[in-house]
């Protein structure tokens, strides 16, 4: 079972593109991270969401607690957007838990 | 500017041999993790810690062991490497409620 789902686990698109990764989790969380990992290279965290909504430059990502979903959303998408997009939450039973991952090809 | 620091970034090993892999933070973090990333697996946990000379077991403990004698450094230890283990490896910390995670470069560790 997976407590963290991703959808979908593979995206191509076409630069200026509007892309919506989305993650759905099962168990009680205190915060939800999107980490982008390019390829060969460590990961790195773009957003923490505990509720609603943040910004930054072209990405979004929203939160509804209620029902158990997130979304990431890139505007104006780029080559350079290129990478794996990981779901991860906080439980409160003290452990991160991962999705597997959206690999996301911005073709130019 | 915080940093997690893996000791090692790629690592060729001999089936048998006894393989440390060390990870530090400067963030006084009390969270602690070893991941390894496999594809189409994703990130599964080995074991965590949550303060100096405490561990726990994650998903996937059996063949490897840890260490935390000090806050900063945690450390993974493969007793007796299998080709099995040959993957990334990925260090992580955090503090007590998950609001941030930062993660080590990886080592890429071949077991021959």
């Amino acid at each position: 079972k997976n407590e963290v789902e991703q959808s979908p686990q593979n995206l191509t698109a076409q630069e200026g593109e509007f892309i919506t990764i989305n993650c759905s989790y099962s168990v009680g969380i205190s915060a939800l991270h999107w980490l982008q990992q390019h390829p060969g290279g460590g990961i790195v965290s773009l957003f923490m969401l505990s509720s609603g909504k943040k910004k930054h430059g072209r990405l979004i990502a929203t939160i509804n607690i209620q029902e158990k979903h997130s979304s990431l959303h890139i505007t104006a998408s780029h080559p350079r957007d290129s990478a794996v997009y990981i779901c991860a939450v906080w439980n409160t039973g003290n452990q991160f838990y991962f999705g597997t991952g959206t690999s996301l090809t911005v073709i130019p | 500017d915080v940093k997690v620091t893996q000791s090692s970034r790629y690592l060729v090993k001999r089936t048998g041999e006894k393989v440390f892999l060390e990870c530090v933070q400067d963030m006084d973090h009390e969270n602690m993790f070893w991941y390894r990333q496999d594809p189409g697996l994703g990130l599964r946990l080995i074991y965590f810690s949550y303060d100096v000379k405490m561990k726990e077991k994650g998903d996937i403990p059996e063949g490897y062991s840890v260490s935390r004698e000090k806050k900063e450094r945690f450390s993974l230890i493969l007793e007796s490497a299998s080709t099995n283990q040959t993957s990334m490896y990925l260090c992580a910390s955090s503090p007590p409620k998950g609001y941030t995670i930062y993660f080590g470069e990886g080592s890429w560790l071949t077991v021959v």
